[in-house]
């Protein structure tokens, strides 16, 4: 089976503008998470999807959000970028059999660089 | 903030030898917990999970152990081998659909 995909890859901004990452996750899972790294903060995680519903979300301002479709793909979307967003977003999917099989498989991430 | 942590940031290790890295976690509701790898310019790669009604699991080259008592996790490389050289975290879930990751320990084996 073909891994997460996640496009693009390289990303530059400018403060202010607006961003829209993409994830494909492996097929058949219908579990799509995202998260933020920085080397201050780590791995951060941002929303969990599951059939279009977002289950969970982590303490993250209102300018970033995300969506899931039918096909299990996902978006997410962060508004009016700021320096401090600059960080590796990486996406994870799982088949999410049930609890506590909740093995996420990560993407090689987008690198998003706001100037 | 984040609930699982390591306890050092990093760890050089002669090639061929042991490696261990540790993890301490402070959910107690936490039932699931996974160590990945993660490489320079790559996401993190799934390398062996555990829940929570065990204390050991064994994968190829590697072990985690799981004391729920201390609440302590570690992960075991057997003869560490160059292409082991990577960020390594733990990772907790608390059945929230989300994992909880710590700060990671980079390893560094020396040829």
């Amino acid at each position: 089976k073909a891994g997460v995909t996640q496009t693009p890859r390289y990303l530059i901004k400018t403060r202010g503008q607006q961003v829209t990452l993409s994830c494909s996750p492996i097929s058949g899972h219908r579990s799509v998470s995202w998260y933020q790294q920085t080397p201050g903060q780590g791995l951060q995680f941002l929303f969990e999807y599951f059939s279009e519903t977002q289950r969970n979300k982590g303490n993250f301002p209102g300018r970033f959000s995300g969506r899931q479709f039918s096909n299990s793909r996902s978006e997410m979307n962060v508004s009016t970028l700021e320096l401090g967003d600059s960080a590796l977003y990486l996406c994870a999917s799982s088949p999410y059999i049930g609890p506590p099989e909740e093995t996420q498989y990560f993407g090689p991430g987008t690198r998003l660089l706001v100037l | 903030g984040e609930s699982v942590g390591l306890h050092l940031p990093t760890l050089s290790v002669q090639e061929g030898d042991n490696s261990i890295i540790n993890c301490a976690y402070s959910n107690s509701a936490s039932d699931y917990f996974i160590w990945y790898k993660q490489e320079s310019g790559k996401g993190p790669q799934f390398i062996i999970d555990i829940r929570s009604n065990m204390d050991k699991r064994q994968g190829q080259r590697v072990t985690v152990l799981l004391n729920k008592t201390v609440k302590h996790l570690s992960l075991q490389i057997a003869a560490t081998q160059p292409g082991d050289s990577a960020v390594y975290f733990c990772a907790e879930n608390k059945g929230d659909y989300k994992l909880s990751f710590g700060a990671g320990t980079t390893v560094t084996v020396r040829a």
